[in-house]
């Protein structure tokens, strides 16, 4: 039982570049969120799908788009990257159904772009 | 908006002193409160989660109150160890989280 996973766990890009990141969870979870970390902004979310076929927005959408492959799957994407979206990304799951919403924490991808 | 807030910023305390976090929020409709733990460069672990009608929770030597009616959470590590040096977040859980900026414990041993 893995948990959450992401990858990469590092990634450096340079500006105007694309890429996926990934995140794949083991646990059943009808819910699945992207967060971004940043000294002295804290823990940001960014997208969220409440079950399979459904993604909303959350705090800070722009720049990124997001794919709910199926009920394991959650990707985030960078269509054109910028210096702002240097972070730490997080991936993290949770059962829907009735709560409590306990969220589990993927390890972080860690992102530079230049 | 849920605004929350975690005070002090950092703390450094000697082994076998317990340790007090404080996270405050500032809309009492919570429906649930969840604590973790990160270490440097490592994701987040989840400690507790207090449910909106608890009033608190317990895990080995930690323990997490609820006050709604102050809109605090506070958590109680006892006995603290050089193990438990890290950086503590609360969030307010509607189903999405709301983060404090967390506060960084360093236990000396």
């Amino acid at each position: 039982n893995a948990g959450v996973t992401q990858t990469p766990k590092f990634q450096v890009l340079k500006t105007g570049q694309s890429m996926t990141l990934q995140c794949a969870q083991d646990m059943n979870h009808n819910s699945m969120y992207w967060y971004r970390q940043d000294p002295g902004m804290g823990l940001r979310l960014i997208y969220y799908s409440a079950s399979e076929g459904t993604t909303d927005k959350g705090e800070v959408p722009n720049g990124y788009n997001v794919s709910r492959l199926n009920k394991r799957e959650f990707s985030l994407r960078l269509e054109s990257a910028a210096p702002s979206q240097t972070s730490v990304y997080f991936c993290a799951s949770s059962e829907a159904n009735g709560g409590p919403y306990e969220q589990y924490f993927g390890p972080g991808t860690r992102l530079t772009v230049t | 908006k849920q605004e929350v807030t975690q005070i002090p910023a950092a703390l450094s305390v000697p082994e076998g002193e317990n340790l007090v976090l404080n996270c405050s929020f500032t809309d009492s409709a919570i429906y649930n409160l969840q604590w973790f733990r990160q270490d440097p460069g490592k994701g987040l672990t989840s400690l507790l989660l207090i449910q909106s009608s608890q009033r608190e929770q317990t895990s080995g030597r930690l323990n997490a109150s609820l006050d709604k009616s102050s809109g605090r959470s506070t958590l109680y590590i006892a006995a603290s160890q050089p193990g438990d040096s890290a950086t503590y977040l609360c969030a307010f859980n509607d189903y999405k989280l709301s983060f404090g900026a967390g506060t960084t414990v360093t236990v000396r041993a």
